[in-house]
């Protein structure tokens, strides 16, 4: 069983906001992952980082930012929200390359 | 960057009726899992199967690395198991990082 959190699961937000989605696993695991889904469509890749203080874009162009001050915790933050931000963002760990990778439960972001 | 494939996109069944579902991708691959979103958006994992074959329950997944595919069977179908079905591979390029298949849209009616 996966130990990865995301908080909030829902949000609905106005435009010009500036919002934090949270994400914590409890697994030790050294790399983590987000993913940007729209409604049907398949994961893309926005950030990820290799441990802390490492940090990388991924092959999805993004707005957010993110950062890995511990390994348990790594964040991803909108400065401010517009209606395509609008999607939903999933957060994965693994622990090595050639390892399982396991997805918290994902947030809905709706802004407005 | 390395194309991932899914097929077929959307898949109507029966309960109690097999289906295969196919993962094709265009390099080879050092990572290889299947997952399972369910009505929540939660991603499921089912299968991590860079190579080889494994089996869970009613589920089973076959990944011939040298031909570039791999396959989900889903075998005496429930209606629990409707959702979407994500393949999602790594290179070496790539690293750890997965890219994901469009996915194939299982609906299994009572």
């Amino acid at each position: 069983e996966a130990d990865i959190y995301q908080t909030p699961r829902y949000l609905v937000i106005g435009t010009g906001k500036k919002i934090t989605l949270e994400c914590s696993q409890t697994m030790g695991h050294d790399k983590m992952y987000w993913y940007q889904q729209d409604p049907g469509m398949e994961l893309h890749l926005i950030h990820y980082s290799y441990g802390v203080n490492s940090t990388e874009k991924g092959d999805l162009s993004s707005e957010s930012t993110v950062s890995r001050i511990r390994t348990e915790h790594f964040p991803l933050t909108l400065e401010s929200a517009r209606p395509s931000h609008t999607s939903q963002y999933l957060c994965a760990s693994r622990t090595g390359t050639y390892t399982e990778a396991f997805f918290g439960q994902g947030t809905r972001l709706t802004v407005v | 960057g390395i194309q991932v494939e899914q097929s077929p996109p959307d898949l109507i069944l029966q309960e109690g009726a097999n289906s295969t579902l196919r993962c094709n991708f265009s390099d080879s691959v050092n990572n290889l899992q299947w997952f399972h979103q369910n009505p929540w958006g939660q991603l499921i994992n089912l299968f991590y199967i860079p190579s080889g074959t494994k089996q869970n329950g009613r589920l089973s997944a076959t990944t011939v690395a040298t031909e570039r595919y791999s396959l989900l069977y889903i075998s005496s179908s429930q209606t629990t198991d409707s959702g979407v079905y994500f393949c999602a591979v790594g290179d070496e390029t790539s690293g750890s990082r997965l890219t994901f298949g469009e996915g194939t849209q299982l609906t299994v009616n009572p």
